[in-house]
């Protein structure tokens, strides 16, 4: 079993729609959570990060952690054809953004 | 937000012969560098940790010799690929910690060994 699992995808949503993405992870001392946008043959880029449980929102993205369900998730609202890239999950046993522990990406096409 | 340049974005190459790639910091110190490697519809790997001034920590099943890692100054850490084999072709990608501790990404190299 891996330590983080996410669901490949795709997943494609038409301009405008909430999206909803997942991870699951089994390490419960994980406690640093992050998400990285990754665009086709491009290094991630970071969206957010949180601790711990509970939400963090940021304009159109909200982090949402329950650590009692070992799940994370990010929500994207009023979606748009730019989001479409692959968003990686990512996540620490420390408080820290050393030695990630990557999920294997969701692939978004949002339909214009 | 800080910048992580990463050259080459892409290389060919012979088998048998090697490729460096380099991983600056433009506008912050660096004192860990992360090289990762990803294989098409995977995720990201970590190969090594690389620390300004002393060697660096390589993950199990990565071969030291093969993935040379040199960090010789606090914006710049290298890795070269030593006789480089089709089954080394992946993307790789290196990533920089900052003072704040967070994580900056490369934009990447695509390394395609014939």
């Amino acid at each position: 079993q891996k330590e983080v699992e996410q669901d490949p995808g795709p997943l494609s949503v038409p301009e405008g729609a909430i999206v909803s993405l997942n991870c699951t992870y089994s390490n419960s001392a994980f406690q640093y959570f992050m998400w990285y946008r990754q665009y086709s043959r491009k290094g991630p880029e970071l969206l957010m990060y949180t601790y711990s449980s509970g939400n963090k929102e940021d304009g159109r993205f909200t982090a949402q952690v329950d650590k009692s369900s070992k799940y994370i998730s990010l929500f994207i609202r009023d979606s748009q054809p730019s989001d479409s890239a692959t968003y990686l999950c990512a996540m620490s046993p420390m408080d820290s953004s050393y030695k990630l522990i990557f999920g294997s990406g969701t692939r978004l096409l949002v339909r214009p | 937000g800080a910048v992580v340049s990463q050259h080459p974005s892409w290389v060919i190459c012979k088998s048998g012969t090697s490729v460096k790639i380099e991983c600056r910091s433009l506008d912050f110190q660096a004192t860990t560098m992360f090289w990762y490697r990803q294989f098409p519809k995977q995720s990201l790997m970590l190969m090594a940790t690389s620390n300004e001034g002393s060697k660096a920590t390589y993950e199990q099943g990565v071969e030291k010799d093969k993935f040379l890692i040199n960090h010789a100054s606090l914006t710049l850490s290298t890795l070269t690929v030593t006789s480089a084999h089709p089954e080394d072709s992946s993307f790789y990608i290196c990533s920089a910690r900052d003072r704040a501790e967070k994580l900056f990404f490369g934009s990447g190299t695509q390394l395609s060994v014939l």
